[in-house]
């Protein structure tokens, strides 16, 4: 079975980079597509981005200069790196696999932008 | 981007009942391919979201033939039948033919 679990600290400074890491189990990266989505306070959703089998990118434009996808597959790990953060990127992030539909995603992280 | 406009935003609801929950585009969600990547999830308090129907109208794996999806171009509905507790929560739509992907707000069902 395909087992998705995101990891990284739940406070961030603003201005400062948020970094996540999704471990995947049961299924290996370098197929198909694995992405990030947040859910703000409130219960907006937001796909973020993701990084496809081959290692390319695809990310909101809305974030686009801030965010980076990238990928270990030695460890069956993909990341992400969202810079310059400010307290408008409080929510909970969660990863994926993607394909055309999300249909396996891990527990989520909360992380809060907070001096 | 392509909006995403998900009605109503609460859906109060008997157990046993039926519930109807619409999700429209500000754009056809028909792909160059042929395809229509509109889908459905479930978030349960606590939980992270589930997939229930993709492209319109398969059910998910494991997922319960009382809820049925419809649709096409830019009208989609979901539907659940004989409501039952397990059923409650936040429920979103999401196209994912165009990018960016984006969501509908979200519909909470709730016990009547």
């Amino acid at each position: 079975e395909v087992q998705l679990q995101e990891s990284g600290p739940g406070l961030v400074k603003p201005s400062q980079s948020l970094s996540l890491t999704c471990s995947v189990t049961g299924y290996s990266i370098t197929s198909n597509y694995w992405g990030w989505i947040r859910k703000f306070p409130g219960n907006k959703m937001e796909w973020m981005g993701y990084i496809s089998y081959s290692g390319s990118t695809s990310y909101n434009p809305s974030l686009k200069s801030r965010i980076s996808i990238t990928r270990d597959t030695s460890k069956n790990q993909f990341f992400l790196q969202l810079n310059s953060v400010t307290t408008e990127d409080t929510a909970t992030y969660y990863c994926a696999r993607a394909g055309s539909s999300f249909d396996y995603w891990g527990q989520g992280v909360m992380v809060t932008v907070s001096s | 981007d392509v909006v995403m406009t998900q009605t109503p935003v609460s859906l109060p609801v008997s157990l046993g009942g039926q519930a109807s929950i619409s999700c429209r585009s500000s754009q056809s969600l028909v792909h160059s391919n042929g395809n229509t990547y509109l889908h459905w999830y479930l978030q349960k308090p606590g939980q992270s979201p589930q997939l229930l129907i993709y492209r319109v109208s398969n059910r998910f794996s494991g997922v319960p033939d009382r809820f049925s999806g419809s649709g096409s171009g830019t009208d989609f509905t979901l539907k659940i039948s004989r409501v039952e507790p397990e059923d409650l929560g936040d429920y979103y739509c999401l196209q994912s033919t165009h990018f960016p992907f984006t969501f509908g707000s979200g519909t909470k069902l709730e016990i009547k």
